[in-house]
């Protein structure tokens, strides 16, 4: 069965902590994406991954760190310089000119 | 840069009416066209999409035609059901390769609530 699996679902960070959010693929895609989505709004980019052990920001990168070592896997992190994490985070993969997401990841603070 | 704007809302109604969700777009080149759908907590289905000019993209009842002419891509159905109800997205995708990278831009969402 094809898809995009995003764990986990819901994720509670503490302050100054680092938290890695999961993506994994099974669609054999190149590209993948991850967004940030707030309440009421769009998608915002945060990083995006054309291939294999290379990645590029978006256009809210600062405060989240990517690595793409596999194919298949392109985990986020969150980490302590990002000062409003609290959101919605989805992942996706590319083929051609469309993206398929996962179910999404919600962050949380305590 | 590229911009889509999408008719505020909520939308409200009744089981069986005709839905139009109005999106225009600002962007150079030739871009694609997506409608997607959001459940509540769930991530983003693809509902259809678009990839040239005149291109009319369909699914589940629901269409959408790539208006170059007045940079639209509005989307309707005849007949919406209770299950419609959702977050409606429009946004439009640069073209991937060379220089660019597929990125999606996205409107600000609509609400559509639909009462039996």
């Amino acid at each position: 069965d094809g898809g995009i699996t995003q764990s986990p679902k819901y994720l509670f960070r503490k302050e100054g902590q680092n938290v890695t959010l999961s993506c994994e693929q099974n669609l054999n895609h190149d590209a993948m994406y991850w967004y940030r989505q707030d309440p009421g709004q769009g998608l915002r980019l945060i990083y995006y991954s054309q291939i294999v052990n290379d990645f590029q920001k978006g256009d809210i990168a600062e405060g989240y760190s990517v690595s793409r070592e596999k194919k298949e896997s392109f985990p986020l992190t969150v980490t302590s310089a990002q000062k409003n994490p609290t959101a919605f985070y989805l992942c996706a993969s590319r083929f051609q000119e469309t993206q398929y997401f996962g179910p999404g990841t919600r962050l949380l603070v305590l | 840069g590229d911009s889509v704007t999408q008719m505020e809302g909520p939308v409200t109604l009744s089981e069986e009416a005709f839905l139009t969700i109005n999106c225009t777009y600002t962007a150079t080149g030739y871009p694609s066209l997506f409608w997607y759908v959001q459940y509540p907590g769930e991530g983003l289905q693809l509902l259809l999409k678009a990839t040239k000019a005149d291109d009319k993209g369909s699914n589940k009842g629901f269409e959408a035609t790539y208006r170059k002419e007045t940079t639209s891509f509005h989307l309707e159905k005849g007949s919406v059901q209770v299950s419609d109800s959702a977050v409606y997205f429009c946004a439009l995708s640069d073209e991937a390769g060379g220089t660019s990278y597929g990125k999606l831009t996205f409107g600000q969402g609509t609400i559509l609530t639909v009462h039996p």
